[in-house]
């Protein structure tokens, strides 16, 4: 079965750190997204894709990037890790089609100390 | 400013009854809206959809209205069960002006009581 899938599901790191999460989707998928889930802010999104080697800023990019190499991957890298950046993300992938609707990883918690 | 709004960041509905979730926006260019469903410790999960087409959609004990004018979608569970206690969030595309983003609301935390 086609899925999506996010690691590490849980993450600590240190202010100043560099962090990379991984997205990974089976759908064969051209969009793809990531969003940041705060309380009181509901899904926010950070970057998104529409191809290979596309990729766009979302309304919270500031201190994240993405990259595009193949379709099936958006890894998401907090460049320094700042304790503002303690979320839970979430990574979802669509096929631009009809409603188009998303489909999301299980997420991966981040803390920065 | 928010795009998407649920004003309502939780509810409570005896097991049975009626849940009406409800979602206001404020771009008059959104075309598609969506709904899901989201447990603790897991991703959303899409729920319903409904384009700016139709006023309606149904799918089994979902419900989803959409009030163009008062720019406003809400959904409907009937009867509501235990197993739908979770946040719901509503979403918002403008699909014809050639993007796929969704917008999200804040989400409303539903609970259920038996």
């Amino acid at each position: 079965d086609a899925e999506i899938t996010q690691s590490p599901r849980h993450k600590i790191t240190e202010t100043g750190r560099q962090v990379t999460l991984a997205c990974h989707q089976t759908w064969n998928h051209n969009n793809m997204f990531w969003y940041r889930q705060d309380l009181g802010h509901g899904l926010r999104l950070i970057h998104y894709s529409y191809g290979v080697h596309d990729t766009n800023k979302g309304e919270v990019s500031d201190g994240y990037s993405v990259s595009r190499s193949n379709t099936e991957d958006l890894p998401l890298t907090l460049e320094s890790a700042a304790s503002s950046q303690t979320s839970v993300y979430f990574c979802a992938s669509s096929d631009g089609t009809g409603v188009d609707e998303q489909f999301f990883g299980p997420g991966t918690r981040l803390t920065v100390l | 400013d928010q795009q998407v709004k649920q004003n309502s960041p939780s509810l409570s509905v005896q097991e049975g009854r009626i849940s009406i979730l409800n979602c206001d926006y404020t771009n008059s260019m959104f075309d598609y809206f969506l709904w899901y469903k989201k447990y603790p410790a897991e991703g959303p999960t899409f729920l319903i959809s409904i384009s700016s087409i139709k006023d309606k959609n149904e799918d089994g004990r979902f419900t989803v209205f959409l009030n163009k004018s008062a720019k406003h979608l809400s959904l409907h569970i009937v009867p509501s069960q235990p197993g739908d206690s979770a946040v719901y969030f509503c979403a918002a595309s403008a699909q014809t002006s050639g993007t796929y983003k969704y917008i999200f609301g804040t989400g409303t935390r539903l609970k259920v009581l038996a």
